[in-house]
């Protein structure tokens, strides 16, 4: 079965920064797209950025271009993202996800924690 | 950026019976980008439905979606009591995907 294991999250204070994983296995990760995706406590799902197969192309959200960055390590079988310029809006569940058909997402993570707050 | 609007927030309803969540997009869904998870509490999302209406590997046929345009529909023709949760749609539009704000289907 496959698996994705987040990882990296924790208390940080407005204007810190993070960096995230996700730990892929059962399944060969190169030849698939990732994307991360929040969730905000007792809110709906938010996502936040994409990334193609090999490293390319890179996709984020209008509120979080310019403060994120995702990358992949093939070899590693990870996805990362780094966080930085911490806002209060940031505090969330942050799940990476498998990119499948139809540019849906077909397995999660249980996801991590990332609380924002002085 | 294309906004899709759920409806109902809430559905209030009873093992056996069917449940119909809609999903309404800002803008024409290109190339069939519309999908629909689940969501239990305490849970990741599961997928239910991709391309308006394929069925993910190992969800029950009870679930289906239909639609096209701006309107969407998932549809689960006998609710089981594992089915109580909350479901989101989902669309992919030049370089960004976007949620729904949520259906809750509640006993």
């Amino acid at each position: 079965e496959v698996q994705l294991v987040e990882s990296g999250g924790g208390l940080v204070q407005p204007g810190g920064s993070l960096r995230l994983s996700c730990a892929a296995s059962k399944f060969t990760f190169s030849t698939y797209s990732m994307s991360w995706v929040r969730q905000a406590p007792g809110k709906g799902l938010e996502w936040v950025s994409f990334i193609g197969t090999s490293g390319s192309p890179i996709y984020y959200a209008d509120s979080v271009r310019g403060r994120f960055t995702v990358s992949r390590d093939n070899v590693k079988n990870s996805l990362y993202l780094q966080m930085n310029s911490l806002r209060d809006g940031d505090t969330a569940l942050y799940y990476c996800a498998r990119g499948y058909l139809s540019n849906s997402f077909d397995y999660w993570g249980q996801g991590t924690l990332v609380t924002v707050s002085s | 950026e294309i906004v899709l609007t759920q409806s109902p927030g809430t559905l209030s309803l009873s093992p056996g019976e069917r449940a119909t969540v809609s999903c309404r997009t800002s803008q024409s869904v290109s190339d069939n980008y519309l999908a629909w998870y689940q969501q239990k509490p305490g849970q990741a999302p599961r997928l239910l439905i991709y391309g308006v209406s394929s069925r993910a590997t190992g969800i029950p046929d009870r679930f289906s979606g239909s639609g096209s345009g701006t309107d969407f529909t998932l549809t689960i023709s006998r609710l089981e009591p594992e089915d109580f949760a909350v479901y989101y749609c989902q669309q992919y539009d030049s370089t960004l995907w976007t949620f729904g704000q949520g259906t809750k289907v509640e006993i």
